[in-house]
């Protein structure tokens, strides 16, 4: 059965520094994975996504996630954080061979920025 | 802004009562998926729709549905209301619903049952 887990229900880290939001995943085959952040009161926007090809995916505003299929591991990071990344952000994956089109959702993680 | 609307931003009702939510997907988007946000349970894919078939179901309960118009948008109805059912419903589309493709994720309809 496919599943994600995202082990960390809050991150905090200092604005400046640099930030990782980790994400595992399970899967029969190879993964499709992606990374979204939801702000307070708003719908989930899309950052980045892994399909095949170079293991560091460049998304928006800065962020970046290195597929470890040694690891099973797609952890979000940004070499330095801004205050305004402080939001809550989901990994999914979904099975490259499943048929079922539905997406696999972690359950998110808080990331606090702190001036 | 990602180009998903959807109807009605919030909605107040009683247990028992019946509602409707509307989505209309990105221009060119022609799969659908339902998603229901609450603060226990994450994220959870209720249904997802293609050009008008039902393509794949999720935790979707039996009082709820869904279609999908020629149109393209969509309408989740949640009848005989109940207190658990207070969430955030969103509303997300993509191109046709392959694997590896962006799902593109509308504002939410805040759902509160009293």
């Amino acid at each position: 059965a496919q599943s994600v887990a995202q082990p960390e229900d809050q991150v905090n880290v200092a604005e400046g520094n640099p930030l990782t939001v980790k994400c595992t995943y399970s899967v029969s085959g190879n993964p499709y994975l992606f990374w979204y952040v939801q702000y307070p009161n708003r719908g989930l926007q899309f950052l980045l996504k892994y399909i095949t090809g170079d293991n560091l995916v460049k998304g928006s505003y800065g962020f970046e996630a290195e597929f470890n299929k040694s690891q099973t591991s797609f952890h979000l990071k940004k070499p330095s954080a801004l205050v305004s990344d402080s939001a809550l952000y989901f990994c999914a994956v979904r099975d490259v061979m499943d048929s079922n089109y539905q997406l696999i959702w972690g359950a998110g993680t808080k990331l606090i920025i702190k001036p | 802004d990602s180009g998903v609307t959807q109807t009605p931003k919030h909605l107040i009702t009683a247990t028992g009562q019946r509602v409707t939510l509307r989505c209309s997907p990105r221009s060119g988007d022609l799969s659908v998926y339902w998603y229901q946000q609450s603060l226990d349970q994450g994220l959870q894919f209720l249904i997802q729709y293609y050009n008008g078939e039902e393509r794949a179901k999720g935790n979707i309960l039996e009082r709820f549905s869904a279609q999908q118009f020629p149109d393209l948008h969509s309408e989740l109805n949640l009848s005989s209301l109940e207190l658990g059912d207070s969430a955030l419903y969103f509303c997300a589309s993509s191109v046709d619903g392959a694997s590896g493709e962006t799902q593109y994720f509308g504002p939410g309809t805040r759902l509160l049952v009293l």
